[in-house]
């Protein structure tokens, strides 16, 4: 299985600042045929269900706005809040859809 | 505006078997374009995919899991079910279902999710 290692655990942010969220995977997760990373990354307010943000690694999600951005670089994975919001407290996952079984990350929760 | 919602019953006995049901609103379950999934949450062990049904009832299941997972789906009734035979406290969770996206022919990620119900094993 492809293990995703997501980093901090937690984070505090002054509002406006910048957010910026790590997630490693274990092997490549490259679709060569498209030159992309299948790599997803979901936002999880309290007692919500996770919301898709970004996918193929840097694809914003429509409706997702744009001070969330994703960033590869190889197996290292970035999702960064531009400027924060109070609506942006949530826990953020990372998940691989490259290879079954699909996996998520543990989880980065994003505090003020 | 796609709508999934789980159904089913929040307290299961140990060995028995876990099934709910999610039904989709707003939209069509035998759609070539996306695959319906289930995944479940645990404070312990986090988001951990369970399967996925496509509308012609091919699945994928997590190796994990396949042993005690069936995903099905009913097209007649836009709704697609999981079952999970021999279950443990370890499988108390919060079950999700939701909707796995195709795009130029490649399953991509989890674009709409239900609100996610709790099923708790206990005697």
């Amino acid at each position: 299985d492809i293990v995703l290692t997501q980093s901090p655990d937690s984070l505090a942010v002054s509002l406006g600042e910048r957010a910026t969220i790590n997630c490693k995977s274990s092997q490549s997760v490259l679709y060569s045929f498209y030159n992309k990373n299948c790599l997803a990354w979901y936002q999880q307010k309290p007692g919500q269900s996770p919301k898709l943000l970004i996918y193929w690694a840097t694809v914003r999600e429509s409706g997702v706005p744009d001070r969330f951005s994703g960033s590869e670089s190889a197996t290292d994975f970035t999702l960064t809040i531009s400027s924060l919001q109070a609506e942006d407290v949530a826990v953020y996952y990372c998940q691989q859809y490259y290879s079954s079984p699909l996996t998520f990350g543990g989880g980065t929760k994003v505090e003020i | 505006q796609l709508h999934l919602q789980e159904s089913g019953p929040g307290l299961v006995k140990p060995s028995e078997t876990l099934s709910l049901t999610c039904t989709v609103a707003g939209g069509f379950i035998d759609s070539s374009g996306f695959h319906w999934g289930w995944i479940r949450q645990t404070p312990g062990k986090g988001l951990v995919w369970i399967g996925s049904v496509d509308y012609s009832g091919t699945t994928a299941y997590n190796p994990s899991l396949e042993s005690r997972v069936t995903i099905s789906v009913d097209t007649s009734k836009n709704h697609f079910s999981l079952r999970l035979t021999s279950v443990t406290a370890a499988d108390t969770a919060v079950y999700y279902c939701a909707r796995r996206l195709i795009l130029d022919g490649t399953m991509v990620a989890f674009d709409y999710w239900g609100q996610g119900t709790l099923v708790t094993v206990s005697s």
